[in-house]
């Protein structure tokens, strides 16, 4: 069925250091893949989104390309600082059914 | 300034008493959605509403129904609350269009005693 899979449960790094979280899907539908970021104790809001294979697509300093060959969407960062600290959801969009990964943690350390 | 509002924020309900949660939004947005976040679980879907009355399960309903009357409004429902309702209750709402994003609420905190 269709889904999305996030493998990172937690994601510990130092300042400075580039990040990359993984996500990947599962669908028989024309992809169009989304991440969103949760601080701690505020709601989810869209960091970016992206439906054109090999495009990378880039809002502060993150950045993403969708791969359809190998149904990734991985969110990378080339300098993780520590207000990144948060909860990073990758989540794919049809006709309004968004399935949603389990979230990866990212816990960036001075 | 396009919001979805979730009232209230923090709940504290004893175990078989009835809960509303309420949300609106101010973008007319047609779907809308609530979900419940629970440490490790990530996001799971309790229901959508595509419109006014238009309603369907997610992934969790059980336990939890919803009302839609208005656009702008979208009410859940916990019928004789349960210890394992207590979580993080999320309403959310977009376009109806396959690469629109979602905006959320804030949340409401349910703690069930």
């Amino acid at each position: 069925g269709d889904s999305v899979t996030q493998t990172e449960g937690l994601v510990t790094l130092t300042k400075g250091l580039p990040v990359m979280l993984n996500c990947t899907y599962q669908t028989t539908y024309s992809p169009f893949l989304f991440w969103y970021v949760q601080h701690l104790n505020e709601a989810p809001k869209l960091l970016l989104k992206s439906s054109t294979d090999n495009k990378r697509t880039e809002h502060q300093g993150f950045y993403a390309t969708l791969h359809k060959s190998s149904s990734s969407f991985h969110l990378q960062k080339s300098s993780v600082q520590l207000s990144d600290s948060a909860l990073y959801f990758c989540a794919w969009n049809n006709n309004n059914r968004i399935f949603f990964g389990d979230g990866t943690q990212l816990v960036v350390k001075p | 300034d396009m919001k979805v509002t979730q009232m209230p924020r923090y709940l504290i309900k004893r175990m078989g008493e009835n809960v509303l949660l309420e949300c609106g939004q101010d973008m007319s947005h047609e779907t809308m959605y609530w979900y419940r976040q629970d440490p490790g679980l990530g996001l799971q879907l309790i229901y959508i509403s595509y419109d006014v009355d238009s309603n369907s399960e997610g992934d969790i309903p059980k336990g939890y129904r919803v009302s839609r009357k208005k656009r702008e409004h979208f009410s859940l429902i916990l019928d004789s609350a349960k210890t394992n309702q207590t979580s993080v209750y999320f309403c959310a709402s977009s376009l109806s269009e396959q690469h629109t994003e979602v905006f959320f609420g804030k949340g409401t905190r349910l703690t069930v005693v």
